[in-house]
């Protein structure tokens, strides 16, 4: 098993520009994660999935927005990167709610 | 909302030695505590966990305590190994309230264990 993956692991961008930030995990998990970690401030949850076909908003939404592809795929996309943003981003899984979360690998972002 | 403060914020040293580090939590209703470990350039990776209805527990060198009238809880690694060396980070939650176990994360502790 791969876990939960990340893709890309590195991006620049420049202000204005969009993307999105690819995320899968093949342990059959029903929950999924986005994070954001900042220097000194741990991490902030930013959306989160429960289920397949629900997505519901954490701690610092505004700017993004996430898709549940399917069971195994949850994407976070940036409409119009803002140098703010500049962040490492982790996906996380867990079987269910309330069970223990399984992070990524990371995406190191940057925005000029 | 939950706030979780943790310290110290970088703590160094030597091979053996006792590492602890401490947090604080605000919301009372908060009852799920885990610690996660994040080694350079990888995700964060739970090591131990406990939840308010136990006073500490144990794996191997790891313990965590927790004490919730003062609602603090801490790690404690004993005989440190230099392969310990990496950024803990605790969490608070209020898991079983029917909703999603919304983590609230501390900013950190870099530790370094020198040989």
């Amino acid at each position: 098993n791969a876990g939960v993956t990340q893709t890309p692991k590195f991006q620049v961008l420049k202000t204005g520009q969009s993307m999105t930030l690819q995320c899968a995990q093949d342990m059959n998990h029903n929950s999924m994660y986005w994070y954001r970690q900042d220097p000194g401030m741990g991490l902030r949850l930013i959306y989160y999935s429960a289920s397949e076909g629900t997505t519901d908003k954490g701690e610092v939404p505004n700017g993004y927005n996430v898709s549940r592809l399917n069971k195994r795929e949850f994407s976070l996309r940036l409409e119009s990167a803002a140098p703010s943003q500049t962040s490492v981003y982790f996906c996380a899984s867990s079987v269910e709610e309330e069970a223990e979360q399984y992070f990524g690998p990371g995406t190191r972002l940057t925005v000029t | 909302g939950e706030n979780v403060e943790q310290h110290p914020s970088t703590l160094s040293v030597q091979e053996g030695d006792s590492a602890v580090i401490k947090c604080t939590y605000s919301d009372s209703a908060s009852n799920y505590f885990p610690w996660y470990k994040q080694e350079l350039g990888k995700g964060p990776q739970l090591i131990i966990d406990i939840r308010s209805n136990v006073g500490e527990k144990k794996d191997q060198r790891i313990a965590v305590t927790l004490n919730k009238t003062a609602k603090h809880f801490s790690l404690h690694i004993t005989e440190t190994q230099p392969e310990d060396s990496a950024v803990y980070f605790c969490a608070a939650s209020r898991a079983g309230s029917g909703g999603y176990n919304k983590l609230i994360f501390g900013a950190g502790t870099r530790l370094a264990v020198h040989p």
